[in-house]
């Protein structure tokens, strides 16, 4: 299986505030067809995990643009912006391209 | 609005089999892959399995960890998807997602199985 390690586990932010995540995969996620299938969920206490960013840097809709990613191969990395309270809960990393699919343990984004 | 709502959870004991259903709304069902997630209390989301559209014949992939006891299935007259479980143990304890798509772009909002005595 290919192994998705998020770092930092836990991020404190300031309202307001810049913030990356770093995402690395333990093999290319570069599939066969060309495509990079890295995704980026949110995970908002008590709901269900929402897709931000799809294909490594495309944002989903009705995403705002002060989310980001970006990377290749095995290193990839989430970006936000001008951190709001609704941005606060537990981001996770998930690869597609290679069965099963596997996500990262998370990185817990609070208010510090 | 896509829309999908997972029903049949509850508590099971170990060694017994429970079947999850997935209604989905507002997209065509046939169009999509399928998938089912689930997600221990506290823990990172484990991916199950995933059915393929009509175009794709409606073949199934599974996760190692579940395949042989877990099959996924689909009702595309009704637009509902299924999670059969059978032979189930404590680790299978869980809230279980049904998402569209390989790339899970919409998910349910869950439901809970525990597997106890």
């Amino acid at each position: 299986d290919v192994l998705m390690t998020q770092i930092p586990v836990s991020l404190p932010v300031s309202l307001g505030g810049q913030v990356s995540i770093s995402c690395r995969s333990s093999q290319s996620l570069v599939h066969s067809d060309g495509n990079t299938y890295l995704h980026w969920y949110l995970q908002k206490p008590g709901q269900s995990p929402q897709l931000l960013i799809y294909r490594v840097s495309n944002r989903f809709s009705g995403v705002p643009d002060r989310f980001s990613g970006s990377g290749s191969g095995t290193d990839f990395t989430l970006k936000i912006r001008r951190v709001e309270p609704e941005d606060l809960g537990v981001y996770y990393c998930s690869q597609s391209t290679h069965f099963p699919l596997t996500f990262g343990s998370g990185t817990k984004l609070e208010i510090k | 609005e896509v829309k999908l709502l997972e029903s049949g959870g509850g508590l099971v004991q170990p060694g017994g089999s429970l079947r999850l259903s997935c209604a989905g709304s507002g997209f065509t069902f046939t169009d999509f892959y399928m998938s089912w997630i689930r997600q221990p209390p506290g823990k990172a989301p484990e991916w199950l399995g995933v059915i393929r559209n009509k175009a794709n014949g409606y073949t199934a992939e599974y996760n190692p960890s579940v395949k042989g006891r877990f099959t996924i299935s689909r009702d595309n007259t009704q637009n509902i998807l299924y999670l059969q479980m059978n032979t189930l143990r404590a680790e299978d304890t869980a809230i279980y997602y049904c998402a569209r798509g390989i790339t899970t772009d919409y998910w349910g909002q869950g439901v809970m199985v525990t597997v106890s005595s």
